[in-house]
């Protein structure tokens, strides 16, 4: 399984840029990186993934360094309800159609007004 | 689109009983997965349901079992609770995906457990 470090908190001011980064140094070569977010007293909802090439949605941008051995999700403007734990998770292809996701503790954002 | 849903939104138990979660998938999605979420933890995975059968198993002891129906709604039971059963139930359903590609895993807003 690969194994990921992200920092436990980070903070930021509201509407500036914030960039949160992520190791994941033992990944293998088919693993998607997925970036999933979780609002207080919410269920994950997905914010992201790619797997070699920098990747943009409405939500965030993904930007996976050369080696894949690490990404930083960028969010471009914080807002107030960008206020979550967001998780790093590289997912496990266990054939069959199946994969699964391994939630490490995550990164919790404060973002101050 | 009504996403995922989860039934009840919150369940109080007592030491020894057993307890069952309902969700149902997002329209389209076929398989689905349980995950337990412990206070001011990540999610950890229990099990996968695709095609009425788990395909895949955490590590879980043998107290939670699983369900899936003919329309993809699936059911997590869970014998002789124990207090640290206590957490957040959350319900993530998906699509099968093909070797090479992976999905997106919608949640639902989870079933909150207390076992007392």
């Amino acid at each position: 399984d690969a194994k990921t470090t992200q920092p436990n908190s980070m903070e930021s001011n509201e509407e500036e840029p914030v960039h949160l980064p992520c190791n994941h140094s033992t990944i293998s070569g088919t693993d998607y990186i997925h970036w999933y977010r979780q609002l207080p007293s919410q269920g994950p909802e997905y914010v992201i993934h790619g797997l070699t090439s920098n990747v943009n949605n409405r939500m965030a941008s993904l930007a996976i360094a050369e080696d894949r051995k690490s990404s930083t999700l960028i969010l471009h403007r914080a807002t107030l309800r960008d206020a979550a734990v967001y998780y790093c998770i590289p997912d496990q292809y266990s054939g069959a159609g199946s994969y699964q996701l391994t939630f490490g503790k995550g990164t919790k954002l404060s973002v101050i007004p | 689109d009504a996403g995922v849903t989860q039934s009840p939104t919150h369940l109080i138990k007592t030491r020894g009983q057993q307890v069952t979660l309902r969700c149902s998938p997002k329209s389209g999605h076929d398989t689905v997965s349980w995950y337990q979420q412990a206070l001011g933890q990540g999610p950890q995975f229990i099990f996968q349901y695709y095609e009425e059968e788990e395909r895949q198993r955490g590590n879980f002891p043998d107290r939670f079992s699983g369900h899936q129906f003919p329309n993809y709604s699936s059911e997590l039971n869970v014998n002789a609770l124990l207090l640290g059963d206590s957490a957040l139930y959350l319900c993530a359903s998906s699509s099968r995906v093909r070797t090479g590609s992976t999905d997106t895993q919608y949640f639902g807003p989870g079933t909150r457990l207390t076992v007392l």
